[in-house]
């Protein structure tokens, strides 16, 4: 079956280590997005990428980068220079200028500060 | 203000009942509109398009306002099952999707 695998489901950083948060697509979608959720919060864009080797910011991109080397994998990576990462992350996958389709969200990583 | 705004309740409703969402949103060129579903620590899944004529499947209905800028979810028999937090989702020119914050709902025995 189609869909979008995150790994790990939960991730524990200690203060100045950076991590990376997988997210693997299988259904041949063009777009990738990353999102951040707070408690009481709509969810925030992190970074997006339309195709390969590219990739724009979103809202709230500081303290986060990310890699498209394949069609079906855009890696999150959370820096140390994210002062407040504890939240719960989203990646997402649609058919890019196909938004009017929806979203295929994968089932997140909860990350908490240790 | 934010772009794209929900009540965040909780709505507590008993088994049976019917229950309606509103959504308003500010960007009057926002191009496509629908509704997802939340349930507690999992990601959101989505549960319809809203149309401009409105649109119905099963138990739910979606309208669209657009001279108002809202959007509603209407749940007409609610099951135990349907409680979770309704998010009101906008895509605006450019494809950039806005997520509201989301509407709790709750549904008693």
């Amino acid at each position: 079956d189609g869909g979008i695998t995150q790994s790990p489901k939960y991730l524990f950083r200690k203060e100045g280590q950076n991590v990376t948060l997988s997210c693997e697509q299988n259904l041949n979608h063009d777009a990738m997005y990353w999102y951040r959720q707070d408690p009481g919060q709509g969810l925030r864009l992190i970074y997006y990428s339309q195709i390969v080797n590219d990739f724009q910011k979103g809202d709230i991109a500081e303290g986060y980068s990310v890699s498209r080397e394949k069609k079906e994998s855009f890696p999150l990576t959370v820096t140390s220079a994210q002062k407040n990462p504890t939240a719960f992350y989203l990646c997402a996958s649609s058919i890019w200028g196909k938004e009017n389709y929806g979203y295929t969200f994968g089932s997140g990583t909860r990350l908490t500060v240790v | 203000r934010k772009e794209v705004e929900q009540d965040p309740g909780p709505f507590n409703v008993p088994e049976g009942a019917t229950v309606a969402f509103n959504c308003t949103y500010s960007n009057s060129a926002s191009q496509s509109f629908f509704w997802y579903r939340q349930d507690c620590r999992k990601e959101p899944k989505l549960l319809m398009s809203v149309y401009s004529s409105g649109n119905e499947d099963g138990r739910f209905t979606a309208q669209l306002n657009r001279a108002s800028q809202y959007i509603s979810l209407l749940i007409r028999d609610s099951k135990l099952s349907d409680s979770a937090t309704y998010l009101c989702v906008v895509v605006r020119p450019g494809f950039k999707t806005i997520f509201g914050a989301g509407t709790r709902l709750f549904v008693k025995a």
